[in-house]
């Protein structure tokens, strides 16, 4: 079943924060997060593992709360760069992904 | 690494013709995913290897799709016959797993358009 995202959409001026939900019906092994940028493939920015590891980006933050089957992605100070979709993709065992249904992200100078 | 390639970058085909999709994953991963992209659908799963060996196929949509791996450092997604209602974009994407997952690569993508 497919995770849900909050919010679909957020628009944010360069320099504010934007925190990105995803949760899930099912327990889960990992948590992935990916930014799209329009008519390009998504590109890794970090995964959680159950038991507390993260790999990914090092400007960018996200939280899993395991008991909740939840995630979140924090961005922090933002820059136009940033604009694009962010999906999570949860994988309730090995690596196999089911994606959310994306957040639009727009920052505007 | 040239990441993961995947051609043709761009199909048009006819309503009922075979169209087939190829991807060369990252050398050294294990894992290859098949994804498609709409906007109604989102990012769907169709197929998942491990090790060349197809591990969950339960995503492809009909017998009309098939996929295989020959070795590791190839795949194919074939449609035959091709519907106006597999116009998508299809991504190959790639990873590993050593000790724990890790992100997945994907491929510039192939926009087919089934007319």
């Amino acid at each position: 079943q497919q995770p849900v995202q909050s919010p679909q959409a957020v628009i944010l001026r360069e320099g504010e924060d934007a925190v990105i939900n995803c949760s899930s019906s099912k327990a889960l092994y990992s948590v992935h997060w990916y930014r799209q940028k329009h008519g390009e493939a998504p590109v890794f920015l970090m995964i959680l593992l159950k038991g507390g590891e993260q790999k990914g980006h090092e400007k960018i933050s996200a939280s899993f709360n395991e008991k909740k089957q939840q995630s979140s992605l924090y961005l922090t100070a933002s820059q136009l760069s940033y604009s694009g979709t962010y999906f999570c993709g949860t994988a309730n065992a090995g690596n196999m992904l089911t994606f959310g249904g994306g957040t639009r992200l727009m920052v505007k100078p | 690494d040239a990441g993961v390639i995947q051609s043709p970058r761009h199909e048009v085909t006819e309503m009922g013709q075979e169209v087939t999709l190829r991807c060369k994953p990252i050398s050294g991963h294990n894992s290859l995913f098949w994804y498609r992209q709409t906007m109604m659908r989102g990012l769907e799963l169709l197929i998942y290897f491990n090790n060349n060996v197809p591990i969950d196929d339960s995503g492809m949509p009909e017998d009309r799709f098939s996929a295989k791996m020959p070795n590791a450092s190839f795949s194919t997604l074939k449609i035959q016959p091709s519907e106006p209602r597999d116009s998508a974009v299809y991504f190959c994407a790639s990873s590993s797993w050593n000790r724990g997952p890790y992100g997945y690569t994907f491929g510039s993508g192939t926009r087919l358009t089934v007319v």
